[in-house]
């Protein structure tokens, strides 16, 4: 089975800190994403990465930066935390298909972030 | 840019009875349709998905949704839902190498 990490299920941080969530995939992937999901806003993609060192913007990547330096791994890093940024952030990995239509993504279990 | 409607934000439903949750999508040239379900606490899972072929699709725990071109949705059904159905399910639509989803909805279960 394809199982997806995410460092911590839970994070309170205070406005101002830098913040790092990590998130580890273990079945080779080369597409890794990072999701903010918020109630009656579903899931917004803020980052994406189809290969080690590459990222894409997703629809909200301002005051968020990202690090993939090995393809198992992909950091979403806050730079100064503001409490607009509580949420609950998921993770998720997938391959691309023949057609380059996506494959199924795999998500972690998310890490709910308090920024007080 | 592909985008995604849920209109149902919840929708209650006993236990035994059939349920639909609809999703509609913007129209494109081709489109891949997805379901996930989110039970409480957890990530999202995929409940089912259509790429091609025939347009009833069947997923998991019972579930299946038909893709309509010229309605544009992609209603997910069930005939006899359970109490474990009670999570949150999101429709997405594939759009280069992203997933868009749909703003979810709730499905509440009551005994």
């Amino acid at each position: 089975d394809v199982k997806v990490t995410q460092s911590s299920r839970y994070l309170v941080k205070r406005t101002g800190e830098k913040v790092f969530l990590e998130c580890v995939q273990d079945m080779d992937h080369e597409n890794m994403f990072w999701y903010r999901q918020d109630p009656g806003l579903g899931l917004r993609l803020i980052y994406f990465s189809y290969d080690v060192k590459m990222k894409e913007k997703g629809d909200i990547p301002e005051g968020y930066s990202v690090s993939r330096e090995k393809k198992e791994r992909f950091s979403l890093i806050l730079e100064s935390a503001s409490t607009n940024q509580t949420s609950m952030y998921l993770c998720a990995s997938s391959i691309t298909g023949p057609s380059s239509y996506q494959e199924t993504q795999y998500f972690g279990p998310g890490t709910r972030l308090l920024v007080l | 840019a592909q985008s995604v409607t849920q209109l149902d934000s919840q929708v209650p439903v006993f236990e035994e009875a059939p349920v639909e949750l609809r999703c509609n999508y913007s129209s494109s040239v081709s489109v891949y349709l997805f379901w996930y379900v989110q039970y409480p606490n957890q990530g999202l899972q995929l409940l089912l998905k259509y790429l091609s072929g025939s347009t009833l699709v069947k997923g998991i725990n019972g579930f299946e949704a038909e893709f309509n071109k010229s309605q544009t949705s992609f209603h997910l059904r069930k005939p006899s839902v359970h109490i474990s159905d009670t999570a949150e399910y999101f429709c997405a639509v594939d759009s280069s190498y992203k997933l868009i989803f749909g703003s979810g909805t709730r499905l509440l279960v009551r005994p």
